[in-house]
């Protein structure tokens, strides 16, 4: 069974609109973290957050801001009045207590119209 | 600062001509993987190493090697390159003392096995 699905594979919106990522994840680890990655059409990846399984507060940043929710397993990513730049494939990802592995979603691209 | 090498960025090659994808990293770190990344499927552990002389399958290890002699280098290693390899690559470090923080990716190699 997958890790960490992102149901959405490709999201179109109009520059200033907001878009919400979703990131649904599997664990029976009662200890895990969770991350999202951004990766431009450059190619890098880039982190953008990380998040404990025993802090459940949702987090802002700029325009991003992140909610996450145990009882659904969920931990998506909202971007506020979008730009043209937030343009690009967005991962998120798991890694569990025993920390050997990082498992990754299969990404959401985001395009972003002017 | 704080990176993580992967050289050659791009890379093409024909059946079967053994290739070497080099990794470094200058944090220090003691965890070291390597993932694939194919379109739908996000991004795949093919190896990865939790120290020196340390490593171990991925999900996805099957015609790849891999070494671990110095803390810095982690060489991906094809012995016999098939065109079902094609794809980007990216090699990551991590702290493994610290759980809760995230991996560093290197650049991404782009290979195309012809």
């Amino acid at each position: 069974a997958q890790k960490v699905t992102q149901a959405q594979t490709e999201i179109s919106v109009v520059e200033k609109e907001d878009v919400t990522l979703d990131c649904v994840y599997e664990t029976r680890d009662t200890t895990y973290y969770l991350f999202w990655y951004k990766q431009p059409p450059s190619g890098e990846l880039v982190f953008l957050i990380r998040r404990n399984s025993f802090d459940e507060q949702n987090e802002i940043s700029g325009r991003y801001s992140w909610n996450f929710q145990k009882s659904t397993s969920s931990f998506n990513f909202t971007i506020t009045a979008s730009q043209v730049v937030d343009s690009a494939v967005y991962f998120c990802a798991l890694s569990e207590a025993n920390f050997n592995k990082f498992y990754f979603g299969s990404g959401t691209k985001l395009n972003v119209k002017p | 600062e704080a990176q993580v090498t992967q050289n050659p960025r791009y890379l093409i090659t024909v059946t079967g001509k053994k290739l070497t994808v080099t990794c470094s990293q200058n944090m220090n770190h003691e965890y070291m993987s390597w993932y694939r990344q194919d379109p739908g499927l996000g991004l795949r552990q093919i190896y990865y190493s939790m120290n020196v002389e340390v490593t171990d399958k991925g999900d996805v290890p099957e015609g790849y090697k891999v070494s671990r002699k110095e803390k810095r280098n982690f060489p991906l290693i094809l012995e016999s390159p098939s065109p079902n390899q094609t794809s980007l690559y990216f090699c990551a470090s991590r702290d493994s003392l610290l759980m809760n923080t995230e991996a560093f990716f290197g650049q991404g190699t782009r290979l195309t096995v012809v």
